[in-house]
């Protein structure tokens, strides 16, 4: 089964320290998505790519965070330093999109839930 | 931007019933999905629907477009079907995102 793959499953960490998640989208999709949820509520919206191209990452708090796709089959999201209020589960999805303006069927990955302390 | 809204918020349903969620869009979209997150975080596909009807086993769903909403129906509830039901939908004059609603949770209880 094709799947979106997440790294780390679970984080505990202090504040101050840097945090990386890793995400592998399912191979031949060219859109990634990170989101990040709280206490089960909605999923906000932080950045996403298109061909490994950064297309907005207005959701993203820029001083602490960033993210990047080094190659097709990887995105990561940093960040440094951690805080308390960072603590929430991330989710990795990815998508094909044919056109400027479609974006395919999106599938999740199983998050990456961080607590800092 | 999008809006979208989905309705009833909670929902308690006795084993066996059945119900409908619904999802409201503020706009023309060219892709609508439902999921599925389960009382573990896992959010499932449920469908891929921009248009039309779709049935997968007790579950099926239908998108009007042109009247911009989404229906849901559960079919003789299990427990394993509780958790949280979101709609997301792509605005077709950006092609880029998706908008989630903010979601039905659904308790079944046995």
């Amino acid at each position: 089964d094709a799947r979106v793959t997440q790294t780390p499953r679970d984080k505990v960490t202090e504040m101050g320290q840097e945090v990386t998640m890793r995400c592998q989208p399912i191979l031949g999709h060219n859109t990634v998505f990170w989101y990040r949820q709280t206490m089960m509520q909605g999923l906000e919206l932080l950045a996403y790519f298109r061909n490994r191209a950064p297309l907005d990452d207005s959701g993203m708090p820029k001083d602490r965070f960033s993210a990047e796709m080094p190659d097709a089959t990887l995105a990561t999201l940093k960040i440094q330093p951690s805080e308390p209020r960072d603590s929430a589960v991330y989710f990795c999805a990815s998508g094909f999109a044919g056109t400027a303006y479609t974006t395919g069927e999106l599938f999740f990955g199983e998050g990456s839930r961080l607590t800092v302390l | 931007g999008i809006q979208v809204e989905q309705s009833p918020p909670d929902l308690i349903l006795q084993e066996g019933a059945n119900s409908t969620l619904r999802c409201n869009f503020s706009d023309s979209v060219n892709n609508l999905q439902w999921f599925h997150q389960n009382p573990w975080g896992q959010l499932i596909n449920l469908f891929y629907i921009p248009s039309g009807t779709k049935q997968n086993g007790r579950l099926s769903a239908t998108t009007v477009a042109t009247e911009r909403y989404s229906l849901l129906y559960i079919s003789s509830s299990q427990t394993t079907d509780s958790g949280v039901y979101f709609c997301a939908v792509v605005p077709s004059n950006t092609g880029n995102q998706f908008y989630f609603g903010t979601g039905t949770s659904l308790t079944v209880i046995p």
